[in-house]
């Protein structure tokens, strides 16, 4: 089945800083991606989608500035948490999808921390 | 967005039953439906999936059923094992739109 990767799978930072987290599809061209947020307990919440070359839509109530997404290629997406806040904390989760295929595969999850 | 919702936010099974979790979707128009596994701290794992034209697709241990009728979806796991504690969540497609979720169903598997 298709791979998806995430990096960091954890990362902890103090408050201010600003974080990226990588999605890659790692056995196909992911044509669109997905940045998904994940509270305890919760179901995944859609952040923002990304085609490959343009710039990712936004879901509503979701900040653009603060969360910066660039998809460069066809297997790599970047989400960056900008001056990250404790409220920020969560499980950040990508999604790719690419060809013809409307299934969605799932990257591991990154869990951020701020302190 | 879209309502998809669960009917049992909990489901406790003996090892060995058959496990049966619910969805109810809102939207008519849904054409795709996917099935996914979450472990804790993990990300989803696809399970198995069905298209609008299906009743019904069988996989490993796994079968879906869709009544379109009635806006149910349902995933059957056969003989059910401890790996098989996790959530569970269903979720719809649009026209290859993004993906709408439930809000999940924890399984427990009693050994």
């Amino acid at each position: 089945g298709a791979v998806v990767s995430q990096h960091p799978s954890w990362v902890i930072c103090k408050s201010g800083t600003s974080v990226k987290i990588e999605c890659r599809s790692l056995d196909f061209q992911a044509t669109t991606m997905f940045w998904y947020r994940q509270f305890p307990k919760q179901s995944l919440m859609l952040m923002a989608t990304s085609n490959e070359g343009s710039k990712a839509t936004y879901e509503q109530g979701v900040e653009k500035d603060k969360f910066l997404i660039n998809h460069a290629s066809l297997t790599l997406s970047t989400l960056t948490v900008t001056s990250a806040h404790p409220e920020d904390s969560s499980f950040y989760i990508c999604s790719a999808r690419g060809g013809s295929t409307d299934t969605q595969y799932f990257g591991p999850g990154t869990r951020l921390t701020v302190l | 967005g879209e309502s998809v919702g669960l009917h049992l936010p909990t489901l406790s099974v003996q090892e060995g039953d058959n496990s049966i979790i619910n969805c109810a979707y809102s939207n008519s128009a849904s054409d795709y439906f996917i099935w996914y596994k979450q472990e804790s701290g993990k990300g989803p794992q696809f399970i198995i999936d069905i298209r609008s034209n299906m009743d019904k697709r069988q996989g490993q241990r796994v079968t879906v059923l869709l009544n379109k009728t009635v806006k149910h979806l349902s995933l059957q796991i056969a003989a059910t094992q401890p790996g098989d504690s996790a959530v569970y969540f269903c979720a719809e497609n649009i026209a290859g739109n993004q993906f709408y979720f439930g809000t999940g169903t924890s399984l427990t598997v009693i050994p």
